[in-house]
C-alpha cells in the first residue's frame, strides 16, 4: 500500500498571505492529482500532474511535481477566504488511487 | 455528460438495519472506487472494482460490508447489520482506466440512529 504524506494537517492563516502545502511519497507514481473539498461536499479535481519537474499554474494556485515524481507542492498566493476547504492529493500508481488525508485550510478575513 | 451520480444524498438507517448505496460512474468509465470519510477527516479507500470485478477491497472491513459493479447498472455499496460506527460520508469516484483521472460524485452521507 503505497502513503501518501500532506503537511500540514492544518493551517490558519489570513486573508492575503501565500502559502504552501506538500504531499509526499516514498512512492513513484504515474500521476498526481489535487483536490479541494468543501464542507458537504465531494471532493473537486483542481489539477492533474504528470511529468516529474511539471509545474502548472490555475489563477492563483501553482502546483510542482517533484522531478522524481514523488511528492508535490501547492502554493497558494494572496490566499482568499473562499480558498477554505480541504486539499487531498490522489496519487496513481499501477492499480492503485492514493489519497492523502489533505491539508484543512481555514483563510479569515 | 453528467458526472458521478451518487444516490441518495442522505441516508437514514436505524441500528441492525441494511444500508445500500449506489455510485453511477461517469459515462465511458469502466473503474470505480468507494472511499469513506469521518468528519473532518480525509478520505479512506475502500474498495476498487472493475466491471464484475472486485480488483483490492484491501479498505474494506472484512465483516457486513460488501461491493459489487455489475456488467450492468450502478456500482453498489452494501452495509449490513449497520451500526453507529457505520455513520459518515461515502463517496464514489470513476475514472476510464488505471492511469487516469479520477472524479467524484458528491457522496451520500449515512446516519445510523
Amino acid at each position: 500500500t503505497q502513503l501518501l504524506e500532506q503537511s500540514p494537517q492544518f493551517l490558519s492563516i489570513q486573508e492575503g498571505e501565500n502559502l504552501t502545502v506538500y504531499c509526499n511519497s516514498s512512492s513513484v507514481f504515474s500521476s498526481l492529482q489535487w483536490y479541494r473539498q468543501e464542507p458537504g461536499e465531494g471532493p473537486v479535481l483542481l489539477v492533474t500532474v504528470v511529468t516529474g519537474g511539471e509545474v502548472k499554474k490555475l489563477k492563483r494556485l501553482t502546483f510542482q511535481f517533484g522531478d522524481a515524481r514523488k511528492d508535490s507542492s501547492l502554493h497558494i498566493t494572496a490566499a482568499q477566504p473562499g480558498d477554505t476547504g480541504l486539499y487531498p492529493c490522489l496519487g496513481n500508481a499501477g492499480n492503485m488511487l492514493t489519497f492523502g488525508g489533505g491539508t484543512r485550510l481555514m483563510v479569515k478575513p | 455528460n453528467a458526472g458521478v451520480m451518487q444516490n441518495p444524498r442522505h441516508l437514514v438507517r436505524r441500528r441492525g438495519q441494511e444500508a445500500r448505496l449506489r455510485c453511477s460512474p461517469m459515462k465511458g468509465h469502466s473503474h470505480v472506487y468507494w472511499y469513506r470519510q469521518l468528519p473532518e477527516e480525509g478520505l479512506k479507500f475502500m474498495v476498487y472494482l472493475q466491471k464484475e470485478n472486485i480488483i483490492d477491497e484491501s479498505g474494506m472491513p472484512k465483516e457486513r460490508f460488501s461491493a459489487e459493479f455489475p456488467k450492468e447498472g450502478p456500482s453498489i455499496l452494501r452495509i449490513q447489520q449497520v451500526v453507529r460506527g457505520d455513520s459518515a460520508a461515502y463517496f464514489c469516484a470513476s475514472s476510464p482506466g488505471q492511469v487516469s483521472e479520477a472524479f467524484f460524485g458528491q457522496g451520500t452521507r449515512l446516519t445510523v440512529v
